[in-house]
């Protein structure tokens, strides 16, 4: 099964750092992903694409502050200098066999 | 400007048909594979559906095989998806979304959605 695990919930305070984690399933651990921002009411956001060995493009526009990283079937997207802007639901994203698969949504909190 | 633009949400009967419209412009329409993801009030992102960018292959979702047809005119930069039998379930914010390539990989471009209430 082609799944994606992301916790449901983090939060940090105005101007630190926060680092959300995505699990790839058993057996897909070399997979690519893709991270997006969903702030309410509107479209998702791309984020940037993350590869296995921890190289990453980023969307146009998009802050130094946000950054990714690889470990294994772990996929990580950082968030430093954390702004109020920046509470949102992050989802990660892969593909392959003709099917996209999503994460669970981590939401994002800052306090 | 990068954009996308959905059009073709409304009210529906359970059983009911809506057909979505998706207008492309700022990017070689032609060369990206596109999709529809879904958001069901309260849930995550769901990917519905995918087309190549020739058009020649498609992808359902399990949920929606059978009653959902995508397609393209990438002569007129338009995406569509028709839906026929529709449910309650289906009730949900549809979004366009470019693949960053010709195949069904990643996303990079997000319209900003079209609302598909589906009820009696």
């Amino acid at each position: 099964q082609f799944v994606l695990t992301q916790s449901p919930s983090a939060s940090a305070s105005l101007g630190a750092s926060v680092k959300l984690t995505c699990t790839l399933s058993s057996g897909h651990s070399s997979y690519a992903i893709a991270w997006h921002q969903h702030q309410p009411e509107k479209g998702p956001r791309y984020l940037m694409k993350l590869n296995s060995d921890g190289t990453h493009n980023k969307g146009d526009g998009i802050p130094d502050r946000f950054s990714g990283s690889s470990s294994g079937a772990e996929r990580y997207l950082t968030i430093s200098s954390l702004q109020s802007e920046d509470e949102a639901d992050y989802y990660c994203q892969t593909w392959g066999a003709g099917i996209q698969v999503f994460g669970t949504g981590t939401k994002v909190t800052v306090l | 400007e990068v954009q996308l633009l959905e059009s073709g949400g409304g009210l529906v009967q359970p059983g009911g048909s809506l057909r979505l419209s998706c207008a492309a412009s700022g990017f070689t329409f032609r060369s990206f594979a596109m999709s529809w993801v879904r958001q069901a009030p309260g849930k995550g992102l769901e990917w519905v559906s995918g087309i190549t960018a020739s058009g020649y292959s498609t992808y359902y979702a399990d949920s929606v095989k059978g009653r959902f047809t995508i397609s393209r005119d990438n002569s007129k930069n338009t995406l569509s998806l028709q839906m026929i039998s529709l449910r309650v379930e289906d009730t949900a914010v549809y979004y366009c979304a470019k693949n960053a390539g010709g195949g069904l990989d990643g996303f990079d471009i997000w319209g900003q959605g079209t609302m598909v209430t589906v009820s009696s």
